[in-house]
């Protein structure tokens, strides 16, 4: 089963920040956050990933509470090429392989 | 620099026949591992070959099988197809470090009559 809570759906106007949020109280220790993103009739996108300190790239930023037990993806200016289904996961520390969930699927509005 | 390619991109086959999937990963990764996406679900982790072995394995009966050659390069077959296999199957690359992201390519629809 997957370790993270994330919601179903959540609505962004374009041209605004989205930040996604997503649980994983049961984090361990020396487990990632990865946030992938699916776009209709492609693979899943790395966007961005992070252990313990806020991360940033070029896509996104990713907000990781002190505690490590949440988590926000933030995409800075949504465009409607956003609208996505968005997985987080914590990659599990001894595996490498990845489980996902059913992901937040963001809908960019114009 | 080419991405995770897949082929092929479709697939037709009726229930019993067996199939194989292939896959090129990214310009430098070493490992490979594939996942099962059914309509509307997120992709299930099938299982992961590093170095020619296959060495994670998820929740799939043994008519999933894989290959990696020396190239890197991969094959998932599946025999004995049920309706059920229906679905999108995605091959994903990486460096076989814990921190290293996977790339995914985007996937073989493989629809079963």
């Amino acid at each position: 089963d997957a370790k993270t809570t994330q919601p179903t759906s959540m609505d962004c106007a374009e041209g605004r920040a989205a930040n996604l949020p997503c649980n994983h109280s049961t984090i361990s220790g020396n487990e990632y956050v990865y946030w992938y993103r699916q776009i209709h009739s492609q693979g899943p996108q790395y966007i961005i990933h992070g252990l313990k300190n806020n991360e940033t790239n070029e896509m996104a930023s990713l907000i990781i509470t002190e505690d490590r037990k949440s988590s926000t993806l933030i995409l800075p200016h949504a465009t409607l090429r956003d609208t996505a289904v968005y997985y987080c996961i914590v990659r599990v520390a001894v595996d490498d392989k990845i489980i996902f969930g059913k992901g937040t699927r963001l809908h960019i509005l114009p | 620099d080419a991405g995770v390619t897949q082929s092929p991109t479709h697939l037709i086959k009726t229930r019993g026949q067996q199939v194989t999937l292939r896959c090129s990963p990214k310009s430098g990764h070493d490992t490979v591992s594939w996942y099962q996406q059914a309509l509307g679900q997120g992709p299930q982790f099938i299982f992961q070959y590093y170095e020619e072995e296959e060495r994670q394995r998820g929740n799939f009966p043994d008519r999933f099988s894989g290959h990696q050659f020396p190239n890197y390069s991969s094959e998932l077959n599946v025999n004995a197809l049920l309706l059920g296999d229906s679905a999108l199957y995605l091959c994903a690359s990486s460096l076989y470090r814990l921190d290293q992201p996977q790339h995914f390519g985007d996937g073989t629809r493989l629809s079963i009559l």
